[in-house]
């Protein structure tokens, strides 16, 4: 298994322009997640999925969409990025059985720089 | 903000020794999990403990939870230069949102 995977590993925008950073997992996880990480604020929750056709906003969504036609996929998009969002995202999944599951996998993380 | 707070922020010791990191965070849990982060990586799970559980060890890793204070702390043993990394705790309340801490950066010096 490859397990989560993230593309690209690094990108620089430009302000006002737009973008999707792609996450996939083999796991056949039904929960996947994307996290942002700034210095000294630890992993911020922006947008989550419990499987295909649903996803729902975590702690910091704005200016930030997603969507899941298939477990396997959870891409990211930016719509009009801003310098305010440089940072690396890390998507992560586990399986949405959470009785004694509940370890969460991440992907190596995506830099992105907006200038 | 949500975050959890850990400390100390960052910790520096020498090959060895212990070293000890607390996490305290807000809400009501279900559980609370630790993750590695080396340098430029992503997260690796170390161990999670469930609300109901007062400790945890998993080979040199010691975890313990007091939820009526609201805090955890992890301890490694014999720590070794490979341990360097910045740890993380990540508190589940059941709802899907995973509450991470700021992080406490260790430096294990050989």
């Amino acid at each position: 298994n490859a397990g989560v995977t993230q593309t690209p590993k690094f990108q620089v925008l430009k302000t006002g322009q737009s973008m999707t950073l792609q996450c996939a997992q083999d796991m056949n996880h039904e929960y996947m997640s994307w996290y942002r990480q700034d210095p000294g604020m630890g992993l911020r929750l922006i947008h989550y999925s419990v499987g295909a056709g649903i996803t729902d906003q975590g702690e910091v969504p704005n200016g930030y969409n997603v969507s899941r036609s298939t477990t396997e996929d959870f891409p990211l998009r930016l719509l009009s990025a801003a310098p305010s969002q440089t940072s690396v995202y890390f998507c992560a999944s586990r399986p949405r059985r959470a009785a004694f599951q509940e370890t969460q996998y991440f992907g190596p993380g995506t830099r992105l720089l907006v200038l | 903000s949500q975050q959890g707070e850990e400390d100390p922020q960052a910790l520096s010791i020498q090959e060895g020794e212990n070293a000890t990191m607390n996490c305290s965070y807000k809400t009501s849990i279900n559980n609370l999990q630790w993750y590695r982060q080396n340098s430029g990586r992503g997260l690796v799970h170390l161990i999670l403990i469930r609300s109901n559980e007062r400790e945890k060890h998993s080979g040199r890793l010691r975890v313990t939870l007091d939820t009526s204070k609201k805090s955890s702390s992890l301890l490694i043993t014999a720590s070794r230069a490979a341990d360097t990394a910045s740890y993380f705790c990540a508190t589940d309340a059941g709802t899907y949102k995973y509450i991470f801490g700021t992080g406490t950066r260790l430096k294990v010096l050989a």
